[in-house]
């Protein structure tokens, strides 16, 4: 799947580091969500932008903030972040025009926690 | 209980049989819905969707099931292929929104060679 691309693939911090996720996507989608994968859990949505503003908020603690500057573009920024937000992080986009139309995933960012 | 569940965490299949996995999901107004192939290292892939005004839909060699009567959802897969292997997620729009999507747990399938 080259439609979304998220970088970068594998990510250790320590808990006192800042850093960002990048989410890329070219499938001319008006939609993105952040989603949090833990082992043995289903996918956690955490935040949703439409047309760049942000139209949910899945109860995400303060030290997890997104950005989206563009339709195209998508970041987390990360601070102070707890040994129990290592998880993969995965990044979607989907056209929000028109009747349901499915999310495309990128293949996530793998964040491990010191 | 979470609103979308599988009824098998695991399914092990000989390469050339069929493959049929289920889904439950507990919200009748759920009105679209997905399933995704996730293999090792990678993200959620689409397969397939169908939407609640549908009760069959069929892709290549994956056909999706939809049974609103007892809410029940399941991907068929014909002469599964080892690259198959992988977890696989039905995921609802349960949000009354194209964007709000209730994953499952997914069911890993593993094909024998």
């Amino acid at each position: 799947e080259t439609g979304v691309t998220q970088t970068p693939r594998h990510l250790v911090m320590g808990m006192t580091n800042k850093k960002s996720l990048k989410c890329e996507q070219h499938l001319g989608h008006n939609a993105m969500y952040w989603y949090k994968q833990s082992a043995k859990k289903p996918l956690e949505l955490m935040f949703v932008y439409n047309f760049k503003e942000q139209t949910e908020n899945n109860s995400v603690p303060s030290r997890f903030s997104p950005e989206c500057p563009n339709s195209s573009h998508l970041f987390l920024h990360l601070h102070t972040l707890q040994p129990e937000d290592s998880a993969l992080y995965l990044c979607a986009s989907s056209n929000r025009q028109g009747s349901n139309q499915p999310q495309h995933f990128g293949d996530g960012t793998r964040l491990s926690i010191l | 209980g979470e609103s979308v569940g599988l009824h098998l965490p695991t399914l092990s299949v000989q390469e050339g049989d069929n493959s049929i996995i289920n889904c439950a999901y507990s919200n009748s107004a759920s009105d679209y819905f997905i399933w995704y192939k996730q293999e090792s290292g990678k993200g959620p892939q689409f397969i397939i969707d169908i939407r609640s005004n549908m009760d069959k839909r069929q892709g290549q060699r994956v056909t999706v099931l939809l049974n609103k009567t007892v809410k029940h959802l399941s991907l068929q897969i014909a002469a599964t292929q080892p690259g198959d292997s992988a977890v696989y997620f039905c995921a609802e729009n349960s949000g009354g929104s194209n964007y709000k999507l209730t994953f499952g747990k997914g069911t890993l399938l593993t094909v024998n060679p």
